[in-house]
């Protein structure tokens, strides 16, 4: 597509339950990326898929998170049992061969 | 490890006046170096890069940052700022090599008074 989508836009949910986060990249972009957007914290790093390699997990705040890339393209991070702490944007981001991130619109997730 | 400052959280410009917002990076080597601007509700627009060579790096909406090796800072600048120039930015830098995750600062929010 012409820029990074994400899905969907809003998703509140009650605590305890899963959630499953979307992203569609640009196509022919290699690496992705997955951020955290809280009040007044910034960009929080989660994980970071680049081609076939193995992904950089290192942001992933807890067990709770984990984040798949299926064929190369579309990305789906999921969080389990989730907590009112989660509650934040998550933005999604790709890139080809150089730094420079196109990031979608994010997921606002309310937890309740 | 690699961290990025933005010392101002917030800034309030009026309409017609400069603008400077401040970055500076911790790293060994020279980084790649980003701004990005969000505006409420939206996902992050890159304003501009810099890789290497010409140290002054124009970017979109008139803006321009000048990378100071010696100052370690990417300050941004733009010489008559607009009414929709009000937003969240937020500078990054990556290790100089491939498919690296960014580091971000946490953002300045830059409010225009008329």
């Amino acid at each position: 597509g012409a820029g990074v989508s994400q899905s969907p836009s809003n998703k509140v949910t009650e605590k305890g339950k899963d959630v499953e986060l979307r992203c569609d990249p640009i196509s022919g972009h290699t690496a992705l990326y997955w951020y955290r957007q809280s009040l007044g914290q910034g960009l929080e790093f989660l994980i970071y898929f680049q081609g076939n390699s193995a992904p950089d997990k290192s942001g992933l705040p807890s067990d709770r998170f984990s984040a798949e890339r299926t064929g190369g393209s579309v990305s789906t991070l999921t969080i389990q049992r989730t907590q009112q702490e989660d509650s934040a944007v998550y933005l999604c981001a790709s890139s080809s061969s150089r730094p420079g991130y196109t990031f979608g619109s994010g997921t606002r997730l309310t937890v309740v | 490890a690699q961290s990025v400052t933005q010392p101002d959280i917030h800034i309030t410009v009026s309409e017609g006046a400069s603008l400077e917002l401040r970055c500076n990076y911790s790293y060994g080597a020279t980084p790649y170096l980003f701004w990005y601007v969000q505006s409420p509700g939206q996902g992050l627009q890159l304003l501009l890069k810099y890789f290497s060579g010409d140290t002054l790096v124009q970017g979109i909406k008139g803006f321009e940052a000048e990378f100071k090796r010696s100052q370690s800072s990417f300050n941004l600048r733009k010489p008559s700022v607009h009414w929709s120039d009000a937003a969240e930015y937020f500078c990054a830098v990556a290790p100089n090599q491939a498919g690296t995750a960014l580091i971000f600062g946490k953002g300045t929010t830059l409010s225009v008074s008329s």
